[in-house]
């Protein structure tokens, strides 16, 4: 069975604080995506990353970064020098992969973590 | 990315009435949508997962009578809240995906329904 695990229920740190957040898996499969989405107040899913379980190289995307070790089956996400506007709450999620290996199912969302960034 | 809307984007309604809320590939074609619940504070929950055609496929524990879902079109799905409670009142998410996608999954801003 899938499972996603945020052990940090909530986060607060101060702006320009660096701040990782945590996210373990669980999954039977061989090939499966890990994703993290951000949710701001307003509701609204905002997509950061996709990962396939192929691809184990780490990655950075301006002041955000993923370290995704399958030994440990993590997939972490570090915010370097908050900014306020970083205050959401973030969902790991996992997905294994259809058929083709190319497309995937339904995603499993974590707890989620509730990050606030103090100014 | 490819973009999905929901409408309406929030709903108040009395207990015992039924409620729709659409979920719109607007440009792509979507063979399978998927709906979510979020209550406050928590996690979002798969409900049922859709493919253009056919049935819904509902997840354990999510009363398939109570939450109709029809997929008649590719660009498509409806969720439809029967008898609604106060107990129902929750952020409703759906996703869509697609070959023209590339299967990605793109959601939509989500419904607020609040039951009075």
């Amino acid at each position: 069975a899938q499972k996603v695990t945020q052990a940090q229920t909530e986060i607060s740190v101060v702006e320009k604080e660096d701040v990782t957040l945590d996210c373990v898996y669980e999954t039977r499969d061989t090939t499966y995506y890990l994703f993290w989405y951000k949710q701001p107040p307003s509701g609204e899913l905002v997509f950061l990353i996709r990962r396939n379980s192929f691809d184990e190289q780490n990655e950075i995307s301006g002041r955000y970064s993923w370290n995704f070790q399958k030994s440990t089956s993590s997939f972490n996400f570090t915010i370097t020098a908050s900014q306020v506007v970083d205050s959401a709450v973030y969902f790991c999620a996992l997905s294994e992969a259809l058929y083709m290996k190319t497309s995937y199912d339904k995603v499993i969302f974590g707890p989620g973590t509730s990050l606030s960034v103090i100014p | 990315g490819a973009v999905v809307s929901q409408h309406p984007s929030w709903v108040i309604c009395k207990s015992g009435t039924s409620v729709k809320i659409e979920c719109r590939s607007l440009d792509f074609q979507a063979t399978t949508m998927f709906w979510y619940r979020q209550f406050p504070k928590q996690s979002l929950m798969l409900m049922a997962t859709s493919n253009e055609g056919s049935k819904a496929t509902y997840e354990q524990g999510v009363e398939k009578d109570k939450f109709l879902i029809n997929h008649a079109s590719l660009t498509l799905s409806t969720l439809t809240v029967t008898s609604a409670h106060p107990e129902d009142s929750s952020f409703y998410i759906c996703s869509a995906s697609g070959s023209e996608s590339g299967y990605e999954q793109f959601f939509g801003p989500g419904t607020r329904l609040t039951v009075l």
